[in-house]
């Protein structure tokens, strides 16, 4: 079974830019979450879609918005980008409810 | 909110000894700890999870242990091995799957053949 894939593996902005990330689950699973990586802050939740909605939401500035797809897919996306929003970005998928999360390798913007 | 302090951040052995990583938390409502694996270049991957209702889970070399009094938990691994050489996350949250976890910063362990 494949596991979660994000694309693009790496990217680079600069600042004021928009950029859209992509995740694609492991197949079956229909929660998928996001996460921003950094050396200052660490590995901090984003949020989590389930069947489309999103169902939690961690403590980021309204910049940072997702959505997911009927087929589970999700995309994340980040307008007026900034400095310090360079980070790894990583996705992960679970089949929802008490069940493991599954991470992907993780996209790696850096914003000039 | 949630608090989760990790130590060490670094962690150097020889191959074959023991190693232990210990965290803390905040919220005593935290009902689960998960314990990641990130290599390079990868995402992490979950290697053993506790809830609070258990103090200790062994997996092969892999062992938690959780003090819900003090608010702490540790992972430790023995008979290190060079591939045991990664950044591995602590975190804490108040139940699995649908979760808001929050991770410590991580401790970079290096295994010395």
């Amino acid at each position: 079974k494949a596991g979660v894939t994000q694309t693009p593996r790496y990217l680079i902005k600069t600042r004021g830019q928009q950029v859209t990330l992509s995740c694609s689950p492991i197949s079956g699973h229909r929660s998928v979450s996001w996460y921003q990586q950094t050396p200052g802050q660490g590995l901090q939740f984003l949020f989590e879609y389930f069947s489309e909605t999103q169902r939690n939401k961690g403590n980021f500035p309204g910049r940072f918005s997702g959505r997911q797809f009927s087929n589970s897919r999700s995309e994340m996306n980040v307008s007026t980008l900034e400095l310090g929003d360079s980070a790894l970005y990583l996705c992960a998928s679970s089949l929802g409810g008490d069940n493991e999360q599954f991470f992907g390798p993780g996209t790696r913007l850096t914003v000039l | 909110g949630e608090n989760v302090e990790q130590h060490p951040s670094t962690l150097s052995v020889q191959e074959g000894d023991s190693a232990v990583i210990k965290c803390t938390y905040s919220d005593s409502a935290s009902n689960y700890f998960p314990w990641y694996k990130q290599e390079l270049g990868k995402g992490p991957q979950l290697i053993i999870d506790i809830r609070s209702n258990v103090g200790e889970k062994k997996d092969q070399r892999i062992a938690v242990t959780l003090n819900k009094t003090a608010k702490h938990f540790s992972l430790h691994i023995t008979e290190t091995q060079p591939e045991d050489s990664a950044v591995y996350f602590c975190a804490a949250s108040r139940r699995r799957g649908s979760y808001i976890p929050t991770f410590g910063r991580g401790t970079s362990l290096i295994v010395h053949p």
